[in-house]
């Protein structure tokens, strides 16, 4: 079965310019997940969706990030404005359900701000 | 959700059994612990999860003690491909926001030939 799929791996940005993640899960999964891990942390949740709405954004930070799930499958991840501090790698994961299932997760995309 | 101590690293010769322990001494009767593993660059990889019994999977078995307090990851014959940071967690579980995994630092594990 194919795996969680993210693009771009990799993304170098100036500050107060704007990036976009995307994000398809495993087929059929019906939870979709977020994170973003600093170098030398593990990775925080940013928000999660179920099927297209959102379960849990309360570490989003709304001022400058945002994220949707059209159709309940795909996802995009945006930043506008950056900053130099969202310099981490940004993870998706999916799931079955938010129940007991595992998270499966993709590789990940590398941002750099400058 | 609560918290879990890992030892920051340890090393294991090829071959042999990885035991990775964890403690979670605060743990309700309703938290799962759960086991990720995160190889260098990439995303992390569920390994397993129980609640109270022991639990064994095609890659790793999970030994609970009986008061929960603590918990071993066991890896029965540890490859070089096995070096990676292996997160500990333990998490309430439910059908809705609760599913929230929070990740420590975990404990890098080094294989060595």
């Amino acid at each position: 079965e194919a795996g969680v799929a993210q693009s771009p791996r990799y993304k170098i940005i100036e500050k107060r310019q704007s990036v976009a993640f995307w994000c398809n899960p495993i087929s059929g999964h019906a939870t979709l997940y977020w994170y973003q891990q600093i170098l030398g942390q593990g990775p925080k949740l940013l928000i999660q969706f179920q099927n297209n709405g959102v379960v849990d954004d309360s570490q989003l930070p709304k001022d400058r990030f945002s994220a949707e799930r059209l159709k309940g499958v795909d996802s995009t991840l945006k930043i506008q404005p950056a900053k130099l501090e969202d310099s981490a790698v940004y993870l998706c994961a999916s799931s079955l359900d938010p129940g007991l299932a595992g998270q499966y997760f993709g590789p990940g995309t590398r941002l750099l701000v400058l | 959700d609560a918290k879990t101590t890992q030892p920051t690293s340890m090393d294991c010769a090829e071959g042999r059994a990885a035991n990775l322990p964890c403690n979670h001494s605060t743990i309700s009767g309703n938290e799962y612990v759960y086991w990720y593993r995160q190889i260098h660059s990439q995303g992390p990889q569920y390994i397993i999860h129980g609640l109270k019994n022991n639990e064994t999977n095609e890659m790793a078995s999970l030994i609970i003690t009986e008061d929960r307090k603590s918990s071993t990851l066991i890896l029965p014959h540890a490859t070089l491909r096995d070096t990676a940071v292996y997160y500990c967690i333990v998490r309430v579980v439910s059908g809705g926001a609760t599913n929230k995994l929070i990740f420590g630092t975990g404990t890098l594990l080094a294989v060595q030939p």
